[in-house]
């Protein structure tokens, strides 16, 4: 199947730092990224979906000012938290799809481990 | 809206025996299902996929799902379980550009 990565696979920073998080898509070209939240022991939450070269939709309750997405490239995805606190800590999971077919299905990265102190 | 039931928060099973993870959803329209499974600090890999067809799906690592329309079922099942299979599995239903997640199944496969 198709690869994702991200990069960092874990940070810790403190609070009131901003972090960057990025999502490649290594072998397809990515029309559209999903951005998730996992919580421990629970599922993932969709935080955005960023098509490349416009703006991303958030989902509702997710505060867009805090969580910048930036989609530039049909390959790369970022996610930047900036201002972040210690409720942010949270696993991350990026996810990568190739349109052109609905039936298709999403790749997800290895995730990102974000711990703010 | 759709949603994604996954009633079992744990599955053990011994290693050999057959194993089933349940799945029921809802979702307005024709069903796009799957099934992914996650281990500790990693990312989400998929295993399989309904879109139309058969309803017996067969997946990765000799997994396989049964599509049931009247139940809104989508179980995950194997015929023989590993202990290499112990892991996170999440069941997700695609309406539109969105998937919605269950909230997991723990599967233990024990010797």
């Amino acid at each position: 199947g198709a690869v994702v990565s991200q990069h960092p696979s874990w940070v810790i920073c403190k609070s009131g730092t901003s972090v960057k998080i990025e999502c490649r898509s290594l072998d397809f070209q990515a029309t559209t990224m999903f951005w998730y939240r996992q919580f421990p022991k629970q599922s993932l939450m969709l935080m955005a979906t960023s098509n490349e070269g416009s703006k991303a939709t958030y989902e509702q309750g997710v505060e867009k000012d805090k969580f910048l997405i930036n989609h530039a490239s049909l390959t790369l995805s970022t996610l930047t938290v900036t201002s972040a606190h210690p409720e942010d800590s949270s696993f991350y999971i990026c996810s990568a799809r190739e349109d052109g077919s609905s039936y298709n299905e999403q790749f997800f990265g290895p995730g990102t481990r974000l711990t703010v102190l | 809206a759709q949603s994604v039931a996954q009633p079992e928060d744990q599955v053990n099973v011994a290693e050999g025996n057959p194993l089933t993870v349940k799945c029921t959803y809802s979702v307005s329209g024709n069903p796009y299902l799957f099934w992914y499974v996650q281990y500790p600090n990693r990312g989400l890999q998929f295993l399989l996929k309904y879109i139309t067809g058969d309803n017996l799906v067969k997946g990765s690592y000799g997994f396989e799902a049964e599509f049931n329309k009247s139940q809104t079922s989508f179980h995950l099942k194997k015929p023989s379980a590993l202990v290499s299979d112990s892991a996170l599995y999440f069941c997700a239903a695609r309406e539109g550009n969105k998937l919605t997640f269950g909230t997991g199944t723990q599967l233990k496969v024990e010797l």
